[in-house]
Protein backbone atom coordinates (compact mmCIF):
# COMPACT_ATOMS: atom_id res chain seq x y z
CA UNK A 1 0.00 0.00 0.00
CA UNK A 2 0.93 3.62 -0.12
CA UNK A 3 3.59 4.72 2.54
CA UNK A 4 4.95 8.20 2.93
CA UNK A 5 7.67 8.91 4.97
CA UNK A 6 8.41 13.11 5.76
CA UNK A 7 11.83 13.54 7.24
CA UNK A 8 14.06 16.39 7.89
CA UNK A 9 12.23 18.44 10.30
CA UNK A 10 13.60 20.33 13.15
CA UNK A 11 14.03 23.46 14.91
CA UNK A 12 15.70 26.27 13.41
CA UNK A 13 15.95 30.25 13.45
CA UNK A 14 14.24 32.85 11.82
CA UNK A 15 15.69 33.48 8.41
CA UNK A 16 16.88 29.87 8.37
CA UNK A 17 16.83 27.35 5.80
CA UNK A 18 15.83 23.58 5.95
CA UNK A 19 15.18 20.73 3.62
CA UNK A 20 12.27 18.29 3.91
CA UNK A 21 12.53 15.08 2.19
CA UNK A 22 9.71 12.40 1.57
CA UNK A 23 10.13 8.90 0.44
CA UNK A 24 7.46 7.34 -1.19
CA UNK A 25 6.54 3.38 -1.64
CA UNK A 26 4.16 1.28 -2.88
CA UNK A 27 3.02 3.32 -5.68
CA UNK A 28 4.89 3.93 -9.28
CA UNK A 29 6.36 7.55 -8.43
CA UNK A 30 6.62 8.95 -11.39
CA UNK A 31 2.83 8.50 -12.49
CA UNK A 32 1.49 10.77 -9.44
CA UNK A 33 2.21 14.88 -8.53
CA UNK A 34 3.23 15.34 -4.93
CA UNK A 35 2.35 18.19 -2.32
CA UNK A 36 3.07 19.15 0.44
CA UNK A 37 0.38 20.41 3.32
CA UNK A 38 1.06 21.88 6.61
CA UNK A 39 -0.86 22.42 10.07
CA UNK A 40 0.05 25.72 12.07
CA UNK A 41 -0.36 24.89 15.74
CA UNK A 42 -4.11 25.49 16.89
CA UNK A 43 -4.99 25.92 12.84
CA UNK A 44 -6.33 24.15 9.83
CA UNK A 45 -4.49 22.16 6.55
CA UNK A 46 -2.94 24.61 4.72
CA UNK A 47 -1.73 23.45 1.40
CA UNK A 48 1.70 24.95 0.06
CA UNK A 49 2.81 23.00 -3.01
CA UNK A 50 2.08 20.89 -5.76
CA UNK A 51 4.76 19.41 -8.34
CA UNK A 52 3.76 17.30 -11.26
CA UNK A 53 4.13 14.02 -11.84
CA UNK A 54 6.89 14.68 -14.08
CA UNK A 55 8.39 17.96 -12.53
CA UNK A 56 7.29 19.93 -15.18
CA UNK A 57 5.42 22.09 -13.33
CA UNK A 58 5.49 23.81 -9.73
CA UNK A 59 2.12 25.22 -7.89
CA UNK A 60 2.92 27.54 -4.27
CA UNK A 61 0.78 29.13 -2.23
CA UNK A 62 1.25 32.53 -2.13
CA UNK A 63 2.45 32.91 1.45
CA UNK A 64 5.76 30.61 0.43
CA UNK A 65 5.94 31.39 -3.33
CA UNK A 66 9.69 32.47 -3.94
CA UNK A 67 11.02 31.40 -0.39
CA UNK A 68 10.29 27.59 -0.55
CA UNK A 69 11.04 25.17 -3.52
CA UNK A 70 9.19 21.64 -4.17
CA UNK A 71 11.22 19.09 -5.68
CA UNK A 72 11.00 15.44 -6.80
CA UNK A 73 13.85 13.00 -7.69
CA UNK A 74 11.90 9.99 -9.75
CA UNK A 75 15.09 7.27 -9.75
CA UNK A 76 14.45 7.95 -5.45
CA UNK A 77 11.05 8.12 -5.29
CA UNK A 78 11.51 11.04 -3.02
CA UNK A 79 9.75 14.45 -2.95
CA UNK A 80 11.34 17.44 -1.24
CA UNK A 81 10.68 20.97 -0.19
CA UNK A 82 13.49 23.31 0.11
CA UNK A 83 12.71 26.13 2.46
CA UNK A 84 14.40 29.38 2.53
CA UNK A 85 14.19 32.37 4.70
CA UNK A 86 11.84 30.91 7.15
CA UNK A 87 9.54 33.06 9.28
CA UNK A 88 8.31 32.13 12.80
CA UNK A 89 4.49 31.50 10.89
CA UNK A 90 6.02 29.10 9.25
CA UNK A 91 6.10 26.83 11.73
CA UNK A 92 4.03 23.38 11.30
CA UNK A 93 3.91 19.79 10.68
CA UNK A 94 4.44 19.46 7.44
CA UNK A 95 2.93 16.65 5.22
CA UNK A 96 3.65 14.96 2.44
CA UNK A 97 0.38 14.05 -0.11
CA UNK A 98 0.28 11.89 -3.49
CA UNK A 99 -1.76 13.42 -5.77
CA UNK A 100 -5.03 11.23 -6.74
CA UNK A 101 -6.05 11.05 -10.44
CA UNK A 102 -6.94 14.58 -11.60
CA UNK A 103 -4.62 17.47 -10.92
CA UNK A 104 -4.83 18.85 -7.20
CA UNK A 105 -6.70 16.40 -5.18
CA UNK A 106 -4.28 14.15 -2.34
CA UNK A 107 -5.64 10.58 -1.68
CA UNK A 108 -2.71 9.82 0.54
CA UNK A 109 -0.90 11.27 3.08
CA UNK A 110 2.22 11.01 4.91
CA UNK A 111 2.61 11.08 8.66
CA UNK A 112 4.32 14.54 9.08
CA UNK A 113 7.61 16.08 10.53
CA UNK A 114 7.10 19.24 12.75
CA UNK A 115 9.29 22.39 11.58
CA UNK A 116 9.80 25.01 14.91
CA UNK A 117 11.20 28.41 13.62
CA UNK A 118 12.23 29.93 16.96
CA UNK A 119 15.42 32.47 17.88
CA UNK B 1 -11.77 34.38 -5.10
CA UNK B 2 -12.28 30.70 -4.36
CA UNK B 3 -13.21 29.79 -0.43
CA UNK B 4 -14.41 27.29 1.13
CA UNK B 5 -16.25 27.59 4.05
CA UNK B 6 -17.07 24.69 6.86
CA UNK B 7 -19.28 25.20 10.53
CA UNK B 8 -15.86 25.28 13.14
CA UNK B 9 -17.77 22.17 15.34
CA UNK B 10 -20.56 19.52 15.18
CA UNK B 11 -21.23 17.19 17.31
CA UNK B 12 -23.38 13.85 16.89
CA UNK B 13 -24.53 11.02 19.69
CA UNK B 14 -22.98 7.72 19.54
CA UNK B 15 -24.80 5.81 16.47
CA UNK B 16 -26.50 8.72 15.63
CA UNK B 17 -25.70 10.71 11.96
CA UNK B 18 -24.06 13.41 11.56
CA UNK B 19 -23.75 15.67 7.97
CA UNK B 20 -20.83 17.70 7.91
CA UNK B 21 -21.25 20.77 4.94
CA UNK B 22 -18.77 22.47 3.07
CA UNK B 23 -19.72 25.74 0.95
CA UNK B 24 -18.30 26.69 -2.57
CA UNK B 25 -17.85 30.66 -3.12
CA UNK B 26 -19.95 31.95 -5.10
CA UNK B 27 -18.86 30.99 -9.20
CA UNK B 28 -16.85 28.23 -8.10
CA UNK B 29 -20.37 25.86 -7.65
CA UNK B 30 -19.33 23.13 -10.13
CA UNK B 31 -15.91 22.55 -8.77
CA UNK B 32 -15.02 18.96 -6.78
CA UNK B 33 -14.14 18.73 -3.49
CA UNK B 34 -12.54 16.13 -1.62
CA UNK B 35 -12.96 15.08 2.44
CA UNK B 36 -10.00 14.47 4.50
CA UNK B 37 -10.02 12.99 8.28
CA UNK B 38 -7.87 14.63 10.68
CA UNK B 39 -7.52 12.69 13.97
CA UNK B 40 -5.07 13.39 17.25
CA UNK B 41 -1.37 12.12 16.81
CA UNK B 42 -2.15 10.97 13.03
CA UNK B 43 -1.80 12.13 9.65
CA UNK B 44 -4.64 13.38 7.62
CA UNK B 45 -6.66 10.23 5.96
CA UNK B 46 -8.40 10.81 2.46
CA UNK B 47 -12.16 9.93 2.64
CA UNK B 48 -13.72 10.56 -0.64
CA UNK B 49 -13.88 13.13 -3.79
CA UNK B 50 -17.31 14.46 -4.51
CA UNK B 51 -18.18 16.15 -7.44
CA UNK B 52 -20.78 18.85 -8.14
CA UNK B 53 -23.07 16.91 -10.10
CA UNK B 54 -22.53 14.39 -6.83
CA UNK B 55 -20.61 11.41 -8.24
CA UNK B 56 -18.16 10.46 -5.25
CA UNK B 57 -14.73 8.62 -5.27
CA UNK B 58 -13.84 6.60 -2.02
CA UNK B 59 -10.81 5.92 -0.38
CA UNK B 60 -9.60 2.54 0.24
CA UNK B 61 -10.79 0.96 3.18
CA UNK B 62 -13.16 4.06 4.09
CA UNK B 63 -16.21 2.54 5.83
CA UNK B 64 -19.59 2.81 3.78
CA UNK B 65 -20.79 4.53 7.08
CA UNK B 66 -19.13 7.48 5.51
CA UNK B 67 -20.53 9.03 2.19
CA UNK B 68 -20.71 12.29 0.17
CA UNK B 69 -23.41 14.20 -1.80
CA UNK B 70 -23.82 17.56 -3.45
CA UNK B 71 -26.52 20.20 -4.22
CA UNK B 72 -25.37 23.64 -5.91
CA UNK B 73 -22.59 25.17 -4.18
CA UNK B 74 -22.43 22.93 -0.62
CA UNK B 75 -20.69 19.54 -0.36
CA UNK B 76 -21.83 17.05 2.41
CA UNK B 77 -20.46 14.62 4.28
CA UNK B 78 -22.67 12.65 6.32
CA UNK B 79 -21.45 9.79 8.69
CA UNK B 80 -23.89 7.47 9.89
CA UNK B 81 -23.69 4.91 12.46
CA UNK B 82 -21.24 7.85 14.31
CA UNK B 83 -18.63 5.77 16.12
CA UNK B 84 -16.21 6.74 18.74
CA UNK B 85 -13.10 6.53 16.52
CA UNK B 86 -14.67 9.02 14.43
CA UNK B 87 -13.60 12.26 16.19
CA UNK B 88 -12.06 14.58 14.30
CA UNK B 89 -11.19 16.84 12.25
CA UNK B 90 -12.72 16.72 8.87
CA UNK B 91 -11.45 19.16 6.10
CA UNK B 92 -12.67 20.19 2.49
CA UNK B 93 -10.47 20.59 0.04
CA UNK B 94 -10.37 21.92 -3.98
CA UNK B 95 -8.19 22.82 -6.52
CA UNK B 96 -8.27 26.70 -7.90
CA UNK B 97 -6.53 27.68 -11.48
CA UNK B 98 -3.19 26.52 -10.03
CA UNK B 99 -3.44 26.36 -5.99
CA UNK B 100 -4.92 24.52 -3.55
CA UNK B 101 -7.85 25.46 -1.06
CA UNK B 102 -8.82 24.04 1.93
CA UNK B 103 -11.88 24.98 4.24
CA UNK B 104 -10.88 25.70 8.14
CA UNK B 105 -12.48 22.31 9.46
CA UNK B 106 -14.95 21.10 11.42
CA UNK B 107 -14.83 19.79 14.87
CA UNK B 108 -16.95 16.82 15.47
CA UNK B 109 -17.43 15.59 18.42
CA UNK B 110 -19.19 12.24 19.29
CA UNK B 111 -21.17 12.57 22.90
Amino acid sequence: QVQLVESGGGVVQPGGSLRLSCAASGFTFNDYGMHWVRQAPGKGLEWVALIRYDGSNEFYAESVKGRFTISRDNSKNTLFLQMNSLRPEDTAVYYCAKDGRGLGYPDSWGRGTLVTVSS
Amino acid sequence: QLVLTQSPSASASLGASVKLTCTLSSGHSTYAISWHQLQPEKGPRWLMKVSGDGRRTMGDGIPDRFSGSSSGAERYLTISNVQSEDEAEYYCQTWGTGFGVFGGGTKLTVL
